[in-house]
């Protein structure tokens, strides 16, 4: 299986800060990457697909890079309805397989 | 306009079968490339991803779950069943399903709004 990890597990940032956060998988997946926010006690809403490319109304602060085994989600400027929990999750090769999740919380 | 809405029982005791139903509006799994997925999330932890079964009737399982898990569908009531053997209560979780596509980057797009299921004597 691929494994999937994130870091870092947990950040605190304030509102109109720049966040970054990375995914690492185990063996290379070329640009089969997603990136999943969820907020408490909701399902997870799709962000990001194939690494880099917006789901449709998601805003533009959200951006997704990287490829192989290397990726990012950066938050350009943090808003109050970004704090949450994020996953990526490797669409590469069965069984998917999703990162631990990293929590954005409010400094 | 997609939705999927999870069904099935609050409430397991340890050792009995967990079947869960996934019912889908808006995409037809007999259309090539659909493909309806199973995750499942404990309390306060990450998600899980446990199965996929897709137009084709071909079926997936989390390598550490395989044995216990069985994912049919029903095309002409657009539903998807997972069944569970032998819960404990560390299978205590939300269960959630949600929709792929093969001729896309196989992203989770649309999800059920979940359904907690409790395992305990």
């Amino acid at each position: 299986d691929i494994q999937m990890t994130q870091s870092p597990s947990s950040v605190s940032a304030s509102v109109g800060d720049r966040v970054t956060i990375t995914c690492r998988a185990s063996q290379g997946i070329s640009s089969w990457l997603a990136w999943y926010q969820q907020k408490p006690g909701k399902a997870p809403e799709l962000l990001i697909y194939a690494a880099s490319t917006l789901q449709s109304d998601v805003p533009s602060r959200f951006s997704g890079s990287g490829s192989g085994t290397d990726f990012t989600l950066t938050i350009s400027s943090l808003q109050p309805e970004d704090f949450a929990t994020y996953y990526c999750q490797q669409a590469n090769s069965f069984p998917y397989t999703f990162g631990q999740g990293t929590k954005l919380e409010i400094k | 306009q997609v939705t999927l809405r999870e069904s099935g029982p609050a409430l397991v005791k340890p050792t009995e079968t967990l079947t869960l139903t996934c019912s889908f509006s808006g995409f037809s799994l007999s259309a090539s490339g659909m493909c309806v997925n199973w995750i499942r999330q404990p309390p306060g932890k990450a998600l899980e991803w446990l199965g996929l079964i897709d137009w084709d009737d071909d079926k997936y399982y989390s390598t550490s779950l395989k044995t216990r898990l069985t994912i049919s569908k029903d095309t002409s009531k657009n539903q998807v069943v997972l069944t569970m053997t032998n819960m404990d209560p560390v299978d205590t979780a939300t269960y959630y399903c949600a929709r792929t596509r093969r001729n896309d980057y196989n992203q989770l797009d649309y999800w059920g709004q979940g359904t907690l299921v409790t395992v305990s004597s």
